[in-house]
């Protein structure tokens, strides 16, 4: 049972760039979520997903969009890559508590 | 509006101790669920324990307990016995109902070292 799956695990971007960072889940969860951690902080949610079709904006949302096609899958998109976008990327997934989350991908803009 | 609050950017503990790691929430909500999380110095982020806002008793887990005070919104963490092992970051989580939209937020953490 792989969990939740996030892709890929580091990735350079150069400033303007655009990338997707996949997420993907096997256990059938209605819920989604993308966080991002930067250095020594919290986890801020980014965008948050309770069903496929419907996503909604957490508490960072710009300079992001996502979209939530099947269950599975929760893509998350930088369209035009900034330095202050350079962090950690947490993709999450539950149903019933607690959350479970993927290993994260660390994304550096330069 | 900051609706999780952890105070204490650090902790230093002795091993064999016990440890409280403090959280307040806020919400309006009236069905809201609690969490902690710790995060290693390798970066997964393990659930510890959780606490839903109609549960009557306090949460339990091994050698984690959560003091859940919902009068004062507060939300600690009690790590009895401390090994070093429990040195980490340690979050603070809330997921909100129907009227938060079912979204769940973190605190800013508190960094645990535990001292032979």
């Amino acid at each position: 049972n792989a969990g939740v799956t996030q892709t890929p695990k580091f990735r350079i971007l150069k400033i303007g760039q655009s990338m997707t960072l996949q997420c993907t889940q096997d256990m059938n969860h209605n819920y989604m979520y993308w966080y991002r951690q930067d250095p020594g902080m919290g986890l801020k949610l980014i965008y948050y997903s309770v069903g496929a079709g419907i996503t909604d904006k957490g508490e960072v949302p710009n300079g992001y969009n996502v979209s939530r096609s099947t269950t599975e899958d929760f893509p998350l998109r930088l369209e035009l890559a900034a330095p202050s976008q350079t962090s950690v990327y947490f993709c999450a997934s539950k149903d019933n508590q607690p959350q479970h989350f993927g290993d994260g991908t660390r994304l550096s803009i330069l | 509006a900051q609706k999780i609050t952890q105070t204490q950017p650090g902790m230093f503990v002795q091993e064999k101790e016990a440890v409280t790691l403090d959280c307040t929430y806020d919400t309006s909500d009236p069905s809201y669920g609690l969490f902690w999380y710790k995060q290693p110095s390798s970066g997964e982020m393990i659930f510890l324990i959780y606490q839903g806002s109609y549960d009557q008793q306090n949460a339990t887990e091994g050698r984690y307990s959560l003091n859940f005070q919902k009068a004062r919104k507060s939300a600690n963490l009690v790590i009895s016995a401390s090994q070093l092992g429990d040195s980490a970051m340690y979050f603070c989580a809330m997921r909100e109902g129907a009227t938060g939209g079912f979204k769940t937020i973190f605190g800013a953490g508190t960094r645990l070292f535990v001292k032979a």
